[in-house]
């Protein structure tokens, strides 16, 4: 089946600095991603979609200074969190858009813990 | 835009009893309506999903039904078992266009020996 990979599976930083997530479809090409947020004990909430040579569309509430978002290519995307404080600490999840099996496949996450 | 409600928050069943949950959802034009199983520090795992030209959908111990006329669809999960334990979410979407997901608010399964 379809495979999405992510990278980091986690990350510590110090506050202040930056940090880069990437997505990858791996056997598949991607003009759409999603990147989804998942506090502790929380749901899944959508932050943007990334859309390959084109701008990301963002959610409601989501800061796009702060969550930059590069679809370079059509197997990645990368979102970027920019001076990072203990407050952005949570779970990050890419999807990319399924065939007729499965509508999203999800990325295995990135835990970011900023100290 | 959509917003999706999930209940219960919490569920603790017997093992070999059936547990059920509920979502509500306000955009019509969602037609797709998946429910994942995650477990901690996972991602969500499709278990079964349903599209909007059926009302009833079963998979082995797993099923799901749908009422698009008011809005709601349920997960059923017959002769639990402790590996059902989880945390379990809903979400709606459309087939077409965006296909983003809008999911529930989560219901955390316990399957009690």
């Amino acid at each position: 089946g379809a495979v999405v990979s992510q990278h980091p599976s986690w990350v510590i930083c110090k506050s202040g600095t930056s940090v880069k997530i990437e997505c990858r479809s791996l056997d598949f090409q991607a003009t759409t991603m999603f990147w989804y947020r998942q506090f502790p004990k929380q749901s899944l909430m959508l932050m943007a979609t990334s859309n390959e040579g084109s701008k990301a569309t963002y959610e409601q509430g989501v800061e796009k200074d702060k969550f930059l978002i590069n679809h370079a290519s059509l197997t990645l995307s990368t979102l970027t969190v920019t001076s990072a404080h203990p407050e952005d600490s949570s779970f990050y999840i890419c999807s990319a858009p399924g065939g007729a099996r499965e509508a999203q496949y999800f990325g295995p996450g990135t835990r970011l813990l900023v100290l | 835009g959509e917003n999706v409600e999930q209940h219960p928050s919490t569920l603790s069943v017997q093992e070999g009893d059936s547990a059920v949950i509920k979502c509500t959802y306000s955009d019509s034009a969602s037609n797709y309506f998946p429910w994942y199983k995650q477990e901690l520090g996972k991602r969500p795992q499709l278990i079964i999903d349903i599209r909007s030209n059926v009302g009833e959908k079963k998979d082995q111990r797993i099923a799901v039904t749908l009422n698009k006329t008011a809005k709601h669809f349920s997960l059923h999960i017959t002769e639990t078992q402790p590996e059902d334990s989880a945390v379990y979410f809903c979400a709606t979407g459309a087939i077409q266009g965006a296909q983003k997901l809008v999911f529930g608010q989560g219901t955390r399964l316990t399957i009690n020996p």
